[in-house]
């Protein structure tokens, strides 16, 4: 069981926009600007696409956002695109002793 | 271009020992924090190891899973990171990740594709 939770899939059609939670704890998500969001298209290596809560990385279309609020984090992505179709993990710093934790990922359909 | 190459990966029998390669290429190696991430089969990431850089002493990290087990190292002068894994066990079958922290804040900016790691009799 992963540290932080995500849904398992979640789908939309090209053009809409869809919303992918990752719900933490005040040890985590909560206390941390460090959340990071990644893209993973299987057999290939993963893609920084958000980092410290909201930051996108050059090369990152502005149709990819994040936001959190209290203990869950959030990746927004607006005007949909077949490309976009892939698995999605959260990322946060969680203290000291346990350092960082993943989410147990999302896959993305679009439709 | 940064180029991350992982390498090293295979069939184990548990108990057994390997030790996995990151070629890094494209930046300055000798700056930058490095980790090791890992995936097993159907399941989310879960972090393994880091080291930090020369300026911070080469200090280490490691996840309670693997602590006391594996050990993380690095040759700057060879552009590339390294991890040795003693006393596998089937729990650790995974793809091994190698991967860049992006300015020391636990963000990684590059992974390379990964080698998969299969520790079964």
């Amino acid at each position: 069981q992963s540290a932080l939770t995500q849904p398992r899939s979640v789908s939309g059609s090209p053009g809409q926009s869809v919303a992918i939670s990752c719900t933490g704890t005040s040890s985590d998500v909560g206390g941390s600007v460090f959340v990071s969001w990644y893209q993973h298209h299987p057999g290939k290596a993963p893609r920084l696409m958000i980092y410290d809560v909201s930051q996108r990385p050059s090369g990152v279309p502005d149709r990819f956002s994040g936001s959190k609020s209290g203990n869950t984090a959030s990746l927004t992505i607006s005007g949909l695109q077949a490309e976009d179709e892939a698995d999605y993990y959260c990322c946060s710093y969680a203290g000291t002793y346990t350092h960082v934790v993943f989410g147990g990922g999302t896959k993305l359909t679009v439709l | 271009e940064v180029q991350l190459v992982e390498s090293g990966g295979g069939l184990v029998q548990p108990g057994g020992s390997l030790r996995l390669s990151c070629a890094a290429s494209g930046f300055t190696f000798s700056d930058h924090y490095m980790d090791w991430v890992r995936q097993a089969p159907g399941k989310g990431l879960e972090w393994v190891a880091r080291s930090r850089n020369k300026v911070n002493s080469y200090t280490t990290q490691y996840a309670a899973s693997v602590l006391g087990r594996f050990t993380i190292s690095r040759d700057d002068s060879q552009n590339s990171l390294y991890l040795q894994m003693n006393s596998l066990k089937t729990e650790d079958t995974a793809v091994y990740y190698c991967a860049r922290d992006h300015g020391g804040n636990w963000n990684y900016d590059y992974w390379g594709q990964g080698t998969l790691v299969t520790v079964s009799s």
